[in-house]
């Protein structure tokens, strides 16, 4: 059974501390992604990585990196948060072309 | 870009009656097309994923697709209250940025008894 995971699952933080959300799958899949998704917009998506240590930018990459060290594990980093990224945010992965999505992490930031 | 937009935004409707959601997109090298459900505060499930014009059916979902027109539908026969959910349209080109999907803003489905 294929799956994504995500953690934390709820997360608060203040303005200006810094953020770390991690994904892992369990089926080595190469490719991976971070998006977002507020109310009224879908789906945003904010950074793809192709494998290990190769990242690319997505559509809304600003206020955010990432880090993919292992195949299984894919990381969003966001250095001193900003209110405006109050958000749940889910990590995909990639077999062909079907993706498999994690169940989201809920992260405000006050 | 892809723009990818879901009409209408927001749809109820009575146990057992036909549901169709609408879901148009500008780039017509796209060839990989799905609708996902999604429960409140839950994540993103597949339904139906369709690659070429025509219908495919899932159950009680059908996709039907017309890329001339650049419209994909999706019909859900005789839904039930648990059918309730945001429905999420996705779009992607294969040829293009690997499996990058576009997403529509979603249509908030409520059934009722």
């Amino acid at each position: 059974d294929m799956k994504v995971t995500q953690m934390p699952r709820y997360l608060i933080k203040r303005m200006g501390e810094n953020v770390l959300l991690e994904c892992g799958q369990d089926m080595s899949h190469e490719t991976m992604y971070w998006y977002r998704q507020d109310p009224g917009l879908g789906l945003q998506l904010i950074y793809i990585s192709y494998d290990v240590d190769s990242n690319s930018e997505g559509d809304i990459p600003k206020g955010y990196r990432v880090s993919r060290k292992k195949r299984e594990h894919f990381s969003l980093i966001l250095d001193s948060a900003k209110t405006n990224q109050t958000s749940v945010y889910f990590c995909a992965s990639s077999w062909y072309a079907e993706q498999f999505f994690g169940p989201g992490t809920r992260l405000t930031v006050l | 870009q892809q723009k990818v937009q879901q009409s209408p935004e927001s749809l109820t409707v009575s146990e057992g009656a036909m549901a169709s959601l609408n879901c148009t997109f500008s780039d017509r090298s796209s060839d990989n097309f799905r609708w996902y459900r999604q429960h409140s505060g839950k994540g993103l499930e597949v339904l139906v994923s369709i690659f070429s014009d025509g219908e495919k059916e899932e159950g009680s979902f059908t996709a039907h697709l017309n890329r001339a027109s650049l419209h994909v539908f999706l019909h859900i026969r005789e839904p039930q209250p648990s059918d309730s959910a945001l429905y999420l349209c996705a779009v992607m080109n294969t040829g293009g940025l690997s499996g990058k999907l576009t997403f529509g803003e979603g249509t908030q489905v409520t059934v009722i008894s």
